[in-house]
């Protein structure tokens, strides 16, 4: 079984400032990492993900995360963020290719990132 | 390439009444995964679906709900006998064989009356 903590339900930081978004997880198995940003009332876009070789991962709209496999972790970083950032972060973990499952994810509760100016 | 689609967006369904809810996966996709959005919360597996077949529904609650996949068609969620707690956003999410990411819909957004 699987399972993914984000610990902050939500961030505020001011526009042009650095923001981190905690993700953990625990799993058996390998796994596959994934961060997920959702606007209000929108479905779920992906940012980044996670599948082997360099633990850090280049995704879109200038976010990064680090793969630290002996801490369980797959933190979110974005080192000057804009008001346009202020949404939900998913944090999802997959083994399902590895044990035949698909790609069904298991999500964390999300984290309310709000940009003020 | 259109992604993978959802209607209706929207769906307000009186307790006690049926809600059918569909996804197109995006073409060329033979995976479709359903998920469940609560208020305040996170997305929670519900069902995945190949064609034909229904692969895993662990996530699936025993009673009133029920998925399938046709061979011809999109994916139908369905939920008899609505009650208010089914309330949520419903996202349906498509991948093709042997990937590891999924894309999701936009997702329906579910209101028992």
């Amino acid at each position: 079984a699987q399972s993914v903590t984000q610990l902050d339900s939500q961030v505020p930081v001011f526009e042009e400032a650095p923001v981190e978004l905690r993700c953990n997880y625990s799993s058996s198995v390998s796994v596959y990492l994934f961060w997920y940003v959702q606007y209000p009332n929108q479905g779920l876009q992906l940012l980044l993900k996670y599948l082997s070789g360099s633990t850090l991962v280049k995704g879109i709209n200038g976010f990064e995360a680090e793969f630290n496999k002996s801490q369980t972790s797959f933190h979110l970083r974005k080192p000057s963020v804009h008001i346009s950032d202020t949404a939900e972060y998913f944090c999802a973990v997959s083994d399902g290719v590895l044990t035949g499952g698909g790609n069904k994810l298991t999500f964390g509760t999300g984290t309310q990132l709000k940009v003020e100016l | 390439n259109a992604g993978v689609m959802q209607n209706p967006r929207h769906l307000v369904r009186r307790r006690g009444q049926e809600a059918r809810l569909r996804c197109s996966p995006m073409k060329g996709h033979s995976h479709v995964y359903w998920y469940r959005q609560l208020p305040e919360e996170g997305l929670k597996f519900m069902v995945y679906l190949q064609k034909e077949n229904i692969i895993d529904e662990s996530g699936m609650p025993k009673e009133r709900f029920s998925a399938e996949f046709p061979k011809e068609g999109p994916s139908i969620l369905r939920i008899q006998q609505v009650v208010r707690g089914d309330s949520a956003a419903y996202f349906c999410a498509s991948s093709p064989e042997q990937a590891a990411e999924a894309f999701f819909g936009q997702g329906t957004r579910l209101t028992v009356v």
